[in-house]
């Protein structure tokens, strides 16, 4: 596609409950990576991608987060028994080749009410 | 302390101001170093990219990185209302090994320029 897309763009679920986050990067980009944005906050890293292995998963908050890639493409974020603290903007962004700035998507306004 | 410190701001300038925004950094290993912008319920577009020390001027905007002070700074002039928004440095370092093109964010800056 033309940018990253993320799915869905806004989320309300009750504590305790699964979510699903879905990334789709630039077609060709090696390079996956998931951030997450809390209000008045910067962008923490949670795990990176290069194709379908992920390298450095050393973000990840807790075992309730895990992600996956497929296929090289798609990727998906899954957080286990939310949290309200889990309540942020999930950003994710693919680039080709590192090193060369990414592109983001328009991520996934988490709430966890 | 965090590795990379920005001023959150916010500021608050008139149209066609000169900007100045800054970020200093710990990590003697960062040897990328970028500007995104975002804008509200946007995610981070990329702005400047910029290698090592020296300058990078791209229309009203210039980059300039002193690894010597760990410090790095974007320039807007001749600001416009379209430039409100938060902007966000980001650094790297060296490449290979397992966080290869992982970037490490500042806090951000909220920047309004009012007509």
């Amino acid at each position: 596609g033309a940018g990253v897309s993320q799915s869905p763009s806004n989320k309300v679920t009750e504590k305790g409950k699964d979510v699903e986050l879905r990334c789709d990067p630039i077609s060709g980009h090696t390079a996956l990576y998931w951030y997450r944005q809390s209000l008045g906050q910067g962008l923490e890293f949670l795990i990176y991608f290069q194709g379908n292995s992920a390298p450095d998963k050393s973000g990840l908050p807790s075992d309730r987060f895990s992600a996956e890639r497929t296929g090289g493409s798609v990727s998906t974020l899954t957080i286990q028994r939310t949290q309200q603290e889990d309540s942020a903007v999930y950003l994710c962004a693919s680039s080709f080749p590192v090193n060369y700035g990414y592109t983001f998507g328009s991520g996934t306004r988490l709430t966890v009410v | 302390q965090k590795e990379v410190e920005q001023d959150p701001g916010p500021l608050s300038v008139p149209e066609g101001a000169i900007v100045s925004l800054n970020c200093t950094y710990s990590n003697s290993a960062f040897q990328y170093f970028m500007w995104y912008r975002q804008y509200s319920r946007k995610g981070p577009e990329l702005l400047m990219y910029t290698y090592s020390s020296g300058n990078k001027e791209d229309g009203r905007f210039t980059a300039q990185v002193d690894k010597s002070s760990k410090y790095i700074s974007l320039f807007i002039r001749d600001s416009q209302p379209s430039d409100s928004a938060t902007y966000l440095c980001a650094m790297s370092g060296r490449g290979g090994g397992t966080s290869y093109g992982k970037l490490t964010f500042g806090q951000g800056t909220i920047l309004t320029v009012h007509p």
